[in-house]
């Protein structure tokens, strides 16, 4: 495996389920970022990881749990979450202290909340 | 107002036209300056970034950014159906550790 990988690649839940998002990064980075893309929207940063220790979180509601046991790996645990949920979720990594525009970023997860 | 207006488009031209791709944005702080290419069902991937005003260029595509009137423009010379797919502008205050503001992403369409 090379590069982001994300799973599942498409998850559809119910509003009472619990689930999560897994993200696995090979680049060697120390950074990895959880994003939201929603249609007609610009890409929401929800979370940045940083040495496995959260160093933002914009506003993102408790329903959105996120994870980063080690540096290669992230994930979103989600519950009793909403329609308006429904999104494309990215996972991107980088090397924190290089330069910004060089976040790789996953193949995403669409999560569909009905 | 939003941070970064991006037309969505679709965008549809013909093979080997010249598309033009813009972003307009309020903040005049910002100093870096992204293009992210976005193909279907794949994540956004860098094509091409700029530090302040100018121009850059990388093969077919060029990217130029005017800070007085605050707006970035990407070209793309003679266009190819590989080409089809969305562009995302994106922007930040610096170059290391900082957030990046993206635009909504403009959905192009190269036909044959």
């Amino acid at each position: 495996e090379t590069g982001v990988t994300q799973t599942p690649r498409h998850l559809v839940m119910g509003m009472t389920n619990k689930k999560s998002l897994k993200c696995e990064q090979h680049l060697g980075h120390n950074a990895m970022y959880w994003y939201k893309q929603s249609a007609k929207k610009p890409l929401e940063l929800m979370f940045v990881y940083s040495l496995e220790e959260r160093v933002e979180n914009n506003s993102v509601p408790s329903r959105f749990s996120p994870e980063c046991p080690n540096s290669s790996h992230l994930f979103l645990h989600l519950h009793t979450l909403q329609p308006e949920d429904s999104a494309l979720y990215l996972c991107a990594s980088s090397q924190r202290q290089g330069p910004t525009y060089e976040q790789y970023f996953g193949p995403g997860t669409r999560l569909t909340v009905t | 107002q939003k941070e970064v207006e991006q037309d969505p488009g679709p965008l549809s031209v013909p093979e080997g036209a010249i598309v033009s791709l813009n972003c307009t944005y309020s903040n005049s702080a910002f100093q870096y300056f992204m293009w992210y290419r976005q193909y279907s069902r794949k994540g956004p991937e860098l094509l091409m970034y700029t530090y302040s005003s100018g121009n850059k260029e990388d093969g077919r595509f060029t990217a130029q950014v005017d800070k007085s009137s605050k707006y970035i423009s990407l070209f793309i010379r003679d266009s190819q159906p590989s080409d089809s797919a969305t562009y995302l502008c994106a922007m930040s205050l610096t170059g290391t550790a900082s957030k990046l503001t993206f635009g909504t992403g403009t959905r192009l369409q190269v036909t044959l």
